[in-house]
């Protein structure tokens, strides 16, 4: 069955270190999507792919970035970890941005502290 | 500013139905969809509207009103198990996806 990971699930770090958030999907999706949740507010876009080597940033972008190699990837990284973002992170593929095929599969989570 | 309005917490009795509301003001609109969000999981898709009315889903109807930038999500027969967060979610004219934060929904005994 196809499907969209993200690890690690959960992750530690300290204020300034570099963090790399993995996701893999093999649903073969052009769209992919960084999204990070946080109590009070909705899922806010971090930033966003709609095919290999295409990346856009989102409306919460400032401290990251992506890179997109392959159809498979989107790796999330924190240039310098700070405690405004610690968060739940939420990596999502679609095979379109409309209609019932604009449906969003996510994958588990990725809960990170930063101290 | 765009913007996306739901109740923040809800509470049901199971077997009970019961409505949750969400009201949007978003640059154009390209659809409207529902997700279900148990605690400490993913999100998961439960419907996209894109047209006025109601659509059906077994005991989830989701219902829109682009005039009044309203839309509702309806579950009928509550089980336990529907305790979970519904989010509501806008597609705008650039086809990004406007989040409301979300009503936890509370199904008691």
């Amino acid at each position: 069955d196809a499907e969209i990971t993200q690890s690690p699930r959960h992750k530690i770090t300290e204020t300034g270190r570099q963090v790399t958030l993995a996701c893999h999907q093999t649903w073969n999706h052009n769209n992919m999507f960084w999204y990070r949740q946080d109590l009070g507010h909705g899922l806010r876009l971090i930033h966003y792919s709609y095919g290999v080597h295409d990346t856009n940033k989102g409306e919460v972008s400032d401290g990251y970035s992506v890179s997109r190699s392959n159809t498979e990837d989107l790796p999330l990284t924190l240039e310098s970890a700070a405690s405004s973002q610690t968060s739940v992170y939420f990596c999502a593929s679609s095979e379109s941005l409309d209609s019932n095929t604009g449906e969003l599969f996510f994958g588990e989570g990725s809960r990170l502290t930063v101290l | 500013g765009q913007n996306i309005d739901q109740p923040t917490e809800m509470t049901a009795t199971e077997g009970a139905i019961v409505q949750i509301n969400c009201t949007y003001q978003t640059s154009g609109f390209n659809g409207l969809f529902w997700y279900q969000q148990h605690a400490g999981e993913a999100p998961t898709f439960l419907s996209y509207n894109v047209l006025d009315g109601l659509e059906e889903k077994g005991r989830f109807s989701s219902f829109l009103s682009r005039s009044k930038g309203y839309s509702y999500l309806l579950l009928k027969e509550l089980q336990m198990k529907d305790s979970a967060s519904y989010l509501c979610a806008v597609m705008d004219s650039n086809y990004q996806l406007i989040w409301g934060a979300g009503t936890k929904l509370i199904i008691k005994p």
